[in-house]
């Protein structure tokens, strides 16, 4: 069974940091592409990044220069390093498993939630 | 950078069919897919590439994809439908995942 758990979440100060992680099982965790979708309270869903199998990162323009997404085959985790945090980056991270071929998500983790708030 | 305009709300009554559109720039050209949120929960991919169903999800629920519009069709709409829908593209000029607004779907 594919389960994608993630961790990490909490209460942080506008302007710091925060890392979180997505702990992959139940399928080859290499051979996927790997994303990290927000929903901000009452919003809808917001794309934020995506890893590919060959490392190739791509970010969402609001998080560009500011998030990082990585990835560790040999531990199957997924992670995000969040910096420079505003309050609009309040939301809910689900990590979301590629399908393959058509860039789809067949996948999601129940989400960790991220607050900015002073 | 690509954008996907989806109805806010759809209102459709018990057993009739509910259509939620998702409207791009020759989307048509584009492979499109539905995912289900319903309150509290994370989302779940219910079409995926134009019309396909993963497994577990009722042949009630199809996709269609033409032009600038793409329409995610439920037949014989039941009381367990009613939920958050959104459609989503890749966007190969940016790279780029986009999704739709989000359609609340209200079974009366």
């Amino acid at each position: 069974e594919v389960q994608l758990v993630e961790s990490g979440g909490g209460l942080v100060q506008p302007g710091g940091s925060l890392r979180l992680s997505c702990a992959a099982s139940g399928f080859t965790f290499s051979d996927y592409y790997l994303s990290w979708v927000r929903q901000a309270p009452g919003k809808g869903l917001e794309w934020v990044s995506v890893i590919f199998n060959d490392g190739r990162t791509d970010y969402a323009d609001s998080v560009k220069g500011r998030f990082t997404i990585s990835r560790d085959n040999s531990k199957n985790t997924l992670s995000l390093q969040m910096s420079s945090l505003r309050t609009e980056d309040t939301a809910v991270y689900y990590c979301a498993r590629g399908s393959g071929t058509y860039f789809d998500f067949d996948h999601w983790g129940q989400g960790t939630l991220v607050t900015v708030s002073s | 950078s690509y954008v996907l305009t989806q109805p806010p709300s759809v209102s459709v009554a018990p057993g009739k069919t509910a259509r939620i559109t998702c409207g791009g720039n020759n989307i048509g050209s584009k492979s499109v897919h539905w995912y289900q949120q319903k309150p509290g929960q994370a989302p779940v991919l219910v079409i995926y590439y134009y019309n396909a169903r993963p497994s577990g999800i009722p042949e009630r629920l199809s996709g269609s994809n033409s032009g600038n519009t793409a329409t995610l069709t439920i037949s014989r709409v039941e009381a367990g439908d009613e939920a958050d829908y959104y459609c989503q593209v890749w966007d190969s000029d940016s790279d780029h995942v986009v999704f739709g607004g989000g359609t609340k779907l209200t079974v009366l």
